[in-house]
């Protein structure tokens, strides 16, 4: 597609449910990241693909949260037992990774998550 | 640990005045982004930078990096209204991929 694109929208769930949230990138994009931003504040670093692997999953939170990449596209974001904490905006992004090339990071829409 | 720091983190200015937003980080780094929000809306990227002395132009602002000072800045023309958002900072470090962003600075441009 044209842009990053994400799913859905908005989520609203109640405290102890399953969440998954989906991230369809830019095509031809390898590398791919999920941050979570609460009200007021930036964007906090969750995971990052490069093609189907997991090149770094130092921010997930807890063991609650997983997410894949099966086929090196399409990614979802995996919430277990989901916490009123855990409500904030799931944003997407993928890129063309070359550090020679500038490989900026371009963002999807972003999924609400309400935990009531 | 990364840490980025923006100021100010508010900023309110009139039409037609100039004014410059920094970007202070703590490790080493020769990849600095810039990214306006819109209220609601997501992360839409301005400038990046990729080396020290990098200085990007685009319209009213103009962003520049000094990997020495580990300082970043974005400066502000003759504001209008059409700028007010927030903008952040996002370092990203030598040896990984990952981008550590700041706190944003909300800007209000004011008639």
């Amino acid at each position: 597609g044209a842009g990053v694109s994400q799913t859905p929208s908005n989520k609203v769930t109640e405290k102890g449910k399953y969440v998954e949230l989906r991230c369809d990138p830019i095509s031809g994009h390898t590398a791919l990241y999920w941050y979570r931003q609460s009200l007021g504040q930036g964007p906090e670093f969750l995971i990052y693909f490069q093609g189907t692997g997991a090149a770094d999953d130092s921010g997930l939170p807890n063991d609650r949260f997983f997410a894949v990449r099966p086929e090196g596209s399409v990614s979802t974001l995996k919430i277990q037992r989901t916490e009123r904490g855990d409500s904030a905006v799931y944003l997407c992004a993928s890129s063309d990774y070359n550090r020679g090339l500038g490989g900026e990071l371009f963002f999807g829409e972003g999924s609400r998550l309400t935990v009531l | 640990e990364l840490k980025v720091e923006q100021n100010p983190l508010f900023l309110s200015m009139q039409e037609g005045k100039n004014y410059t937003i920094y970007c202070n980080y703590s490790t080493t780094s020769d990849r600095l982004y810039w990214y306006r929000q819109d209220p609601g809306k997501s992360l839409e990227s301005l400038f990046v930078l990729l080396s020290n002395g990098a200085v990007k132009q685009e319209g009213r602002l103009m962003a520049s990096l000094d990997t020495k000072a580990r300082l970043s800045t974005l400066h502000i023309t003759a504001a209008v209204h059409d700028l007010s958002a927030t903008y952040f900072c996002a370092v990203q470090e030598t040896s990984g991929s990952r981008l550590t962003f700041g706190e944003g600075t909300q800007l209000t441009v004011n008639p």
